[in-house]
């Protein structure tokens, strides 16, 4: 398995509060994504890094930040966490546009 | 705008019987085409990378198929097993650090 890690994997929050959600990688990959996955919709690309504090938006960015001020770590952060932001968020990483993606097992987020 | 549609939405095989999901797409300009693997609670893995170049790429008993001219692909699984049960998701990918377009997937399941 590639070496990706998220924390936590499941956390039960309050509206209106914020959250850290984190992706460590050990593979030196230059590219990371955040996406969520809800029934229905198959996965949403949140926001995407292809460098150190080379960050973008993916279609579903609206609450939503992200930093990577390492090669190994993608945070993504709830400002004011809402309901319709309950859902599994999966981290991915990518060596280069050729090569596949390797997947977190995903953090399973229940906001209440 | 860049979509991937896949067909059918779910299905239901027995075990031992092969079959064939289908994608099309209009990304553009396209860079390679992907299929994964997702299987329940667990993060998508990868079955195949085309690009432009190839028609067809096999691991194991999937087979995966491009039709670049057409905008086009299928996974074939040959002699399904029980553990073949999964989402199966079709990725194109456009040049550039553009962010892969996901479709929504085909939901299989194998029974016995």
């Amino acid at each position: 398995d590639a070496g990706i890690t998220q924390s936590p994997r499941h956390k039960v929050t309050e509206t209106g509060t914020p959250v850290t959600l984190r992706c460590h990688q050990t593979e030196n990959h230059r590219y990371m994504y955040w996406y969520r996955q809800d029934p229905g919709h198959g996965l949403r690309l949140i926001h995407y890094s292809y460098g150190v504090k080379d960050t973008d938006k993916g279609e579903v960015s609206d609450g939503y930040s992200v930093s990577r001020s390492k090669t190994e770590d993608f945070l993504l952060t709830l400002e004011s966490a809402t309901s319709s932001q309950t859902s599994v968020y999966f981290c991915a990483i990518m060596e280069d546009s050729n090569q596949p993606q390797h997947f977190g097992d995903g953090t399973r987020l229940s906001i209440l | 705008k860049n979509q991937v549609e896949q067909s059918p939405q779910s299905l239901i095989i027995l075990e031992g019987k092969n079959c064939t999901l289908q994608c099309n797409y209009t990304v553009s300009p396209f860079s390679n085409l992907r299929w994964y693997k997702q299987d329940t609670g667990r993060g998508p893995v990868s079955l195949t990378i085309m690009t432009f170049s190839e028609n067809t790429k096999s691991n194991g008993r999937y087979t995966a198929t491009l039709d670049a001219d057409t905008k086009q692909s299928s996974l074939h699984i040959t002699a399904s097993q029980l553990s073949d049960s999964a989402s199966y998701i079709c990725v194109v990918s456009a040049t550039g650090n553009t962010p892969l377009v996901f479709g929504k997937g085909t939901r299989l399941s194998v029974i016995a």
